[in-house]
């Protein structure tokens, strides 16, 4: 079975303060590894796709990387705005589409 | 494209009920997804559909709960008898087949279903 662990449960970070979040999975055959931004009583926005070893992907101040055995989601300078709970998910194996998701890391970015 | 839409956006209702929810996926997306999420918990799936062909099930999805895309556009999500348990948002999402583009789900806005 697919598990997904994502670390640390909460992180309270000052602005402009860069940190990582940790996602580490346990697949049989990983097809994708997704990055998920939720603000509170919304869905998921979606924010990256990586697919193999050594890929990595930015988007502002976001830097999502991915080894075989987990991915990192780099935050460069944080703004308030970037408060929020970011989930990760993989999709694995043949013929199945679902993501399985981990339990999300709570980023608070205080001013 | 305004993105996939759910309705309602709330819904409380006692237990004993039935429910019924609805999704309009992005119009050029042939496959729509069902998860639900608690508190503190990433979405978990319940099922997808590619067009109207419902092609995988999770075994979380219960006899109570059944999904249809009649037309392979919006799909609806029905919960009988509901449970204090079913409390949750309900999240819809769409994506692309793979050999059409990407296969990244983009997800609703969720159904946020309250049982009394």
């Amino acid at each position: 079975e697919d598990q997904v662990t994502q670390s640390p449960e909460a992180l309270r970070l000052q602005e402009g303060e860069s940190s990582s979040l940790n996602c580490s999975y346990t697949v049989s055959g990983l097809r994708g590894l997704f990055w998920y931004r939720q603000d509170p009583g919304k869905g998921p926005e979606f924010l990256f796709t990586l697919y193999s070893a050594g890929e990595e992907k930015e988007k502002e101040r976001l830097k999502a990387t991915l080894t075989k055995k987990e991915s990192f989601l780099h935050i460069t300078a944080p703004k308030p705005e970037d408060s929020a709970t970011y989930l990760c998910a993989v999709v694995s194996g043949a013929g199945s589409y679902q993501l399985t998701f981990g339990k999300g890391t709570k980023l608070s970015v205080i001013p | 494209d305004t993105g996939v839409s759910q309705d309602p956006r709330h819904k409380i209702t006692k237990r004993g009920q039935n429910v019924t929810f609805r999704c309009d996926p992005i119009s050029e997306h042939n496959r729509l997804y069902w998860y639900r999420q608690t508190l503190g918990q990433g979405p978990e799936f319940l099922t997808y559909f590619q067009n109207e062909a419902q092609l995988e099930k999770s075994r979380l999805l219960s006899d109570r709960f059944s999904a249809e895309r009649p037309k392979g556009s919006f799909s609806t999500l029905e919960i009988q008898r509901t449970e204090q348990g079913d409390s949750a948002m309900y999240l819809c999402a769409s994506s692309l087949r793979p050999d059409r583009g990407s296969d990244t789900q983009y997800f609703g806005p969720g159904t946020r279903l309250t049982v009394l």
